[in-house]
């Protein structure tokens, strides 16, 4: 059985700080991974994808990929009061299907 | 990115009713799938709908139950058929997007409570 495993929260940030979001799969097939933001009430919007192991930026974001540990982390830098959302891991096996964790909750404290 | 319409966006329905869910993208795409997304839990894939075939479901859920139609490359249906309380949930369809990744969008959903 292919699992994503997120750590659900709820995670509290002062504002302009470091929000750390963690995921880990079981699949070591999977090829691609992604991190979609949901906002209460609304649909998941997709914020970052990585496929290679080591960081991509973009801009306040960072995706961090380690395929040895089955580990992706997100990390937003600066925090702001409208990145309060829920945070989604997928994980793409290569067969065009998405396994979804259940979400981390982050709230960032003005 | 696409851009994804779904109808109707929110619904109340009777215990053993049916409601068919309208999923509109603004260009072609391959790949259309349907998620469910119950209260407070992450999304669950229910099937691949596929354009000229019948849809791949999922383990847990059967055709009976959700009938599922491809009929272009921008439009699917999703029933959701003799509906019980626990199929409250919000339904979601996504596409898939090759940029310079293959990805998922999803529409705004619809919100079903069956009563």
């Amino acid at each position: 059985q292919k699992e994503v495993e997120q750590n659900s929260g709820p995670l509290s940030v002062p504002e302009g700080a470091i929000a750390s979001l963690n995921c880990t799969y079981s699949d070591r097939g999977s090829q691609s991974f992604f991190w979609y933001r949901q906002y209460s009430g609304k649909s998941p919007e997709l914020i970052m994808f990585i496929y290679s192991n080591g960081d991509k930026e973009d801009g306040r974001f960072t995706a961090q990929l380690n395929k040895a540990s089955q580990y992706v982390s997100l990390l937003i830098r600066d925090s702001q009061p409208s990145d309060s959302a829920t945070y989604l891991c997928a994980v793409d096996n290569g067969g065009n299907q998405f396994y979804f964790g259940t979400g981390t909750s982050l709230t960032v404290i003005p | 990115s696409a851009v994804i319409s779904q109808k109707p966006s929110r619904d109340i329905c009777q215990r053993g009713t049916s409601l068919t869910i309208q999923c509109q993208v603004d260009s072609q795409v391959t790949m259309m799938f349907w998620y469910r997304q119950q209260p407070g839990q992450s999304l669950t894939l229910i099937a691949t709908a596929n354009q000229g075939s019948e849809a791949t479901y999922e383990s847990g859920f059967v055709i009976d139950k959700f009938p599922i139609s491809r009929p272009n490359l921008t439009f699917s249906t999703l029933t959701v058929s003799n509906m019980s309380p626990e199929d409250s949930s919000i339904y979601l369809c996504s596409v898939d997007r090759t940029s310079d990744q293959e990805t998922q969008y999803f529409g705004p959903g619809t919100r079903l409570l069956v009563l």
